[in-house]
């Protein structure tokens, strides 16, 4: 069964301290794996996509690593800030063309950064 | 370019009942999928519409169905409503059609809170 999990499910934080996120995958044949932010109440926003050949992806002070071959991701954010806390989520897609759910989504992170 | 809206963003209905929730898509997107989401279930994929026709569906009853427009809006309708159907329903467009590194991505929308009563 294609499955994604992360951890912790959540986390707290000082601001201006780093922290990663993992999130551990089954899901084949795999496409690509992104991780989102949602803040409370509003739809998830993309932070980075990354298929198999990529292992590193940045964008802004979020850097997201992938190891295709452990099927392991994580999610580093560097000097938090109030802003980033928010549930972050790690969605792995199936290659196009397979059958079935395209997209698994994992439980989420729940990030609070306290002042 | 305008982002996805949908609407209503909250809405309270009580067992029994039936509601229709629409979704508007990024312009030039052809994809629309649905999800719904829970504290204990997290988000779980209902069905994805492309060029109005479903293109893959998740594991929900048959109370759970959709449609897509020639102008790619959808509308997603649940019938004879359940206490365990309050959720956030999201919906997400995309070009529908992935480019060489795999990667079409969705843009999701707000959002729409229902509770069910």
């Amino acid at each position: 069964k294609n499955q994604v999990e992360q951890s912790p499910q959540s986390l707290i934080i000082l601001e201006g301290k780093n922290c990663t996120l993992q999130c551990n995958y089954t899901v084949s044949p795999f496409s690509n794996l992104r991780w989102y932010k949602q803040d409370t109440g509003r739809g998830p926003v993309s932070l980075t996509i990354m298929t198999f050949s990529e292992n590193t992806k940045s964008n802004g002070r979020y850097t997201a690593t992938l190891d295709a071959d452990t099927k392991q991701s994580s999610l580093h954010i560097t000097a938090s800030q109030l802003s980033d806390s928010a549930s972050y989520i790690c969605v792995v897609s199936l290659l196009e063309g397979a059958a079935g759910n395209k997209l698994t989504f994992g439980g989420g992170t729940r990030v609070l950064v306290k002042p | 370019k305008a982002g996805v809206t949908q609407t209503p963003r909250y809405l309270i209905k009580t067992r029994g009942q039936q509601v229709t929730l629409s979704c508007s898509p990024i312009s030039g997107h052809r994809s629309v999928s649905w999800y719904q989401q829970t504290p204990g279930q997290g988000l779980q994929f209902l069905f994805e519409y492309f060029s109005e026709t479903q293109r893959n569906k998740g594991n929900f009853p048959g109370r759970f169905s959709g449609r897509q427009f020639s102008n790619s809006r959808s509308e997603m309708n649940v019938s004879t409503l359940e206490l365990g159907d309050s959720a956030l329903y999201l919906c997400a467009s995309s070009t529908g059609t992935s480019g060489p590194r795999g990667n079409n991505e969705q843009f999701f929308g707000p959002g729409t809170r229902l509770t069910v009563l």
